[in-house]
């Protein structure tokens, strides 16, 4: 069935470097993805949203792209902090109401 | 504050019995979602509900069982049939508007474990 990936399913940084998780999708209908965060123990945290008729998106230190001729998606992490040190999921869906699709997840270690 | 909450934060459960996860959003969102998450895995769709008395089956539907009587509420069972329960048991909701899908909000999790 179609899913959402990853390349690497962990990635140390040190603090004060920028952090790229990246993420693959194989669902070409997809239109809307999303990027989470969860810490140890929590529910995972809305960080950063896009929709396919974007190239890139910024928020506050973080930055989605989306590269849609090679189903691609990343998030940007400026100024890595120790705070940031988490797993980050990427998620997809198409536009219709049909429950997102969640990836394995990525975990970012920050090194102080 | 607005928000969702699944409680218990932990629950433990005999071989052969049934339990029941709560799962409470005041967010007016029209759409409750459960998954469940294994050590180092991501996010398995169990059930999800759009609307009041009506739920659909997700990936892993087989030994669990959902209700959804009110819009707040989206109990989950973990029925004796599911044969591995434990994992982390995650609950969210969100609202959909003219057919777009927006990001969910979870709650803080269930941690079910087998004894």
């Amino acid at each position: 069935g179609e899913s959402v990936g990853l390349h690497l399913p962990t990635l140390s940084v040190q603090e004060g470097d920028n952090s790229i998780i990246n993420c693959a999708y194989s669902n070409s209908a997809s239109d809307y993805f999303i990027w989470y965060k969860q810490e140890s123990g929590k529910g995972p945290q809305f960080i950063i949203d896009i929709r396919s008729n974007m190239d890139k998106r910024q928020g506050q230190r973080v930055t989605v792209l989306l590269n849609k001729t090679v189903k691609h998606l990343s998030l940007q992490i400026a100024a890595t902090q120790p705070g940031d040190s988490a797993v980050y999921f990427c998620a997809e869906t198409k536009s219709g109401n049909t429950p997102l699709v969640f990836g394995k997840g990525t975990r970012l270690s920050v090194i102080a | 504050d607005g928000g969702i909450t699944q409680s218990p934060k932990y629950l433990f459960r005999k071989e052969g019995q049934n339990v029941t996860l709560s799962c409470e959003q005041n967010l007016n969102h029209d759409a409750m979602y459960w998954y469940r998450q294994d050590p180092g895995q991501g996010l398995r769709l169990i059930y999800y509900s759009q609307i009041v008395n009506d739920f659909q089956k997700g990936d892993i539907a087989e030994g669990y069982s959902v209700s959804r009587e009110k819009k707040e509420s989206f109990p989950l069972t973990v029925t004796s049939a599911q044969k591995n329960p434990t994992a982390f048991y995650l609950c969210a909701s969100s609202n959909l508007r003219q057919g777009l899908n927006y990001g969910y909000t979870f709650g803080s999790g269930t941690r079910l474990t087998v004894v």
